[in-house]
């Protein structure tokens, strides 16, 4: 099956340092990930749409010069939190949907397991 | 907006039935999934609906009706290691086929 891999799991940083955090397709190719941000017991909110070869399209109310998308190839995408703040400190998670199923089946999303960052 | 409703939470027992219920508006449709999540862990997928009716898949069966803007989630022969969040998402048909998620149910399951 599809494999997503998201790294890294874990990570703490200080306040006002960058973090970046990884996302392959390791199986699959993928024009288009997601970027999603779970807080403790919510749900995954959508953070932005990044795109192979083009800029990232990012949700209202996000800072798109906060979390930096790049897309760079067909199986990465990086996320960059710059100048993290303790209120950045939240569980990061892409995922993708493989390029050879663009949406005209049931192709699910495939998620990497997730970054839990903390800004102290 | 999109909005996506489920319950916050429900108990269960052990070899029960339980059903997980999922409203929805949302600017376009083209399809319902629904994914398991434990703590700390990534969402793994369970079921996807896109034309009305019943999908089974063994213990899990996931039910849509475009029409009224709902979908279940209905689980069988509950088993501990069902306790998890279970959350509904939209796939929206235009542009990226972007995925929003609902508010996600905690189930916990009793023995």
């Amino acid at each position: 099956g599809a494999v997503v891999s998201q790294h890294p799991s874990r990570v703490i940083c200080k306040s006002g340092t960058s973090v970046k955090i990884e996302c392959r397709s390791l199986d699959f190719q993928a024009t288009t990930m997601f970027w999603y941000r779970q807080f403790p017991k919510q749900s995954l909110m959508l953070m932005a749409t990044s795109n192979e070869g083009s800029k990232a399209t990012y949700e209202q109310g996000v800072e798109k010069d906060k979390f930096l998308i790049n897309h760079a190839s067909l199986t990465l995408s990086t996320l960059t939190v710059t100048s993290a703040h303790p209120e950045d400190s939240s569980f990061y998670i892409c995922s993708a949907r493989d390029r050879g199923n663009t949406g005209g089946s049931n192709s699910p999303l495939h998620f990497g397991n997730g970054t839990r960052l903390t800004v102290t | 907006g999109q909005n996506i409703d489920q319950p916050t939470e429900m108990t269960a027992t052990e070899g029960a039935i339980v059903q997980i219920n999922c409203t929805y508006q949302t600017s376009g449709f083209n399809g319902l999934f629904w994914y398991q999540q434990h703590a700390g862990e990534a969402p793994t997928f369970l079921s996807y609906n896109v034309l009305d009716g019943l999908e089974e898949k063994g213990r899990f069966s996931s039910f849509l009706s475009r029409s009224k803007g709902y979908s279940y989630l209905l689980l069988k022969e509950l088993q501990m290691k069902d306790s998890a969040s279970y959350l509904c998402a939209v796939r929206l048909s235009s542009g990226t086929y972007k995925y929003i998620f609902g508010t996600g149910t905690r189930l916990k399951v009793l023995a």
